[in-house]
């Protein structure tokens, strides 16, 4: 597609549930991120695909968060039991390869919201 | 150890003014980017600039420009005649060879213009 895609846009649920965050990055973009950004916050790298394999997941933070891709394309972040501190914008990103020769795009973000 | 700071949280001035936004960056690597993102209210990131260690060549583009200075490891950004639509935070951010799967961001700084 033309830029990076993320729904829902906006998810409300409950303490406890588990909810599913999908990303569809940029077509032929390898690389895929997964950031975190609470209220007034800056943003913290949770995970890193290239491909379908995650070299770098040391930001999920906790083992109730796990995200996989699929087909080298569709990542999905999910959180297991979630809890209030869940709650936060998680924005996805993708390049076309990883590391700092390519610029990142961003979508425009997925709001979680547990009650 | 990678870190960027911003150390700016809130900017306030009046349309027409021009303002700065500071970034100081570390990384113990010669090989790095840095990056400036603009985050409207409508929570997307939009990338502004990349600017690699070995050019410290500043940039102007409109009423934007950069200084990125090695000897004080920052990196700048100056708004010329500021407009409201520039209301935004905005993000420094640092991808170098050693974290090559992951930009580090700082924690922001919003900007308000106000008319």
């Amino acid at each position: 597609g033309a830029g990076v895609s993320q729904s829902p846009s906006n998810k409300v649920t409950e303490k406890g549930k588990d909810v599913e965050l999908r990303c569809d990055p940029i077509s032929g973009h390898t690389a895929l991120y997964w950031y975190r950004q609470s209220l007034g916050q800056g943003l913290e790298f949770l995970i890193y695909f290239q491909g379908n394999s995650a070299p770098d997941k040391s930001g999920l933070p906790s083992d109730r968060f796990s995200a996989e891709r699929t087909g080298g394309s569709v990542s999905t972040l999910t959180i297991q039991r979630t809890q209030q501190e869940d709650s936060a914008v998680y924005l996805c990103a993708s390049s076309p390869g990883p590391g700092q020769n390519y610029g990142y795009t961003f979508g425009s973000g997925t709001r979680l919201t547990v009650v | 150890a990678q870190k960027v700071t911003q150390a700016q949280t809130e900017i306030s001035v009046v349309e027409k003014e021009d303002v700065t936004l500071d970034c100081v960056y570390e990384t113990r690597d010669t090989t790095y980017y840095l990056f400036w993102y603009k985050q409207p209210p409508s929570g997307e990131l939009v990338f502004l600039i990349r600017r690699n260690s070995f050019d410290e060549q500043n940039e102007i583009s409109g009423r934007y420009s950069w200084n990125f200075q090695k000897s004080t490891s920052s990196f700048n950004f100056t708004i010329t005649a500021s407009q409201v639509v520039d209301s935004a935070v905005y993000f420094c951010a640092l991808i170098s060879y050693s974290s090559a799967s992951k930009i580090i961001f700082g924690s922001g700084t919003r900007l308000s213009i106000r008319p």
